[in-house]
């Protein structure tokens, strides 16, 4: 089983819309990061957000951390035909063993 | 620009072949990692390594040998390939566990 979950296979948007992936995890984190994978690329790191941290921003990007309810939810304003990519968030659990678990993963399309 | 070389980018070979995947970093980072990507089971964590000689097992071991020759270089042996080892293989870097990595563009292997 995973440690780390987005919760959508897939979400299709228009340019311009708003769109937030959300994802869960299953232990206590030390911190949780959010990369995107375009296609044919390698995954890109987006935010890291640590576990006393309850919201970072990146441009566009938006990325929350509830660790009560052991979610995380990234939003991506004013959405582009190039941030079409699969979204993964990612933990390692609390330890600094270099372990880091992927979810499976959202396919966003953003249309024109 | 940090950056994570994968090579070669595409590898055919035959069930029983011998392969290596290379990797290099310029990152100057003591973690690099072997991954592969597979659809439905996303990116599992084959092998990875804190440093120049060191070796860590990861989720899907089986089948693999990794070896760390210097700080750049992290190498993943197939030594008797199978189709089940079909995929596509990313290495990525990092400062340290849990911190952000740095992925390379991934090598596609087939064997047949």
């Amino acid at each position: 089983s995973q440690l780390a979950e987005e919760n959508s296979w897939a979400l299709s948007v228009h340019e311009g819309e708003s769109v937030t992936v959300n994802c869960s995890y299953k232990t206590s984190i030390t911190a949780l990061q959010w990369y995107r994978q375009k296609s044919g690329k390698g995954p890109a790191q987006l935010i890291l957000i640590r576990s006393n941290e309850r919201e970072k921003r990146n441009g566009r990007l938006r990325a929350t951390l509830d660790t009560s309810s052991q979610s995380s939810s990234l939003s991506i304003t004013a959405t582009r035909c190039e941030d079409t990519a699969v979204y993964f968030c990612a933990t390692g659990g609390t330890g600094n063993t270099g372990k880091l678990i992927f979810g499976l993963g959202t396919t966003l399309q953003v249309q024109p | 620009e940090a950056a994570v070389t994968q090579s070669p980018r595409n590898k055919v070979t035959v069930t029983g072949g011998n392969v290596t995947l290379s990797c290099r970093q310029t990152n100057s980072h003591n973690y690099m990692y072997w991954y592969r990507q597979d659809t439905g089971h996303g990116l599992r964590l084959i092998h990875y390594s804190y440093g120049a000689g060191n070796l860590q097992i990861g989720d899907v071991p089986d089948g693999y040998k990794a070896t760390r020759t210097t700080q750049e270089d992290f190498f993943l042996l197939l030594e008797l390939a199978s189709p089940s080892q079909t995929s596509l293989y990313f290495c990525a870097s990092s400062v340290q566990g849990n911190s952000d990595y740095t992925f390379g563009s991934g090598t596609r292997l087939l064997v047949i």
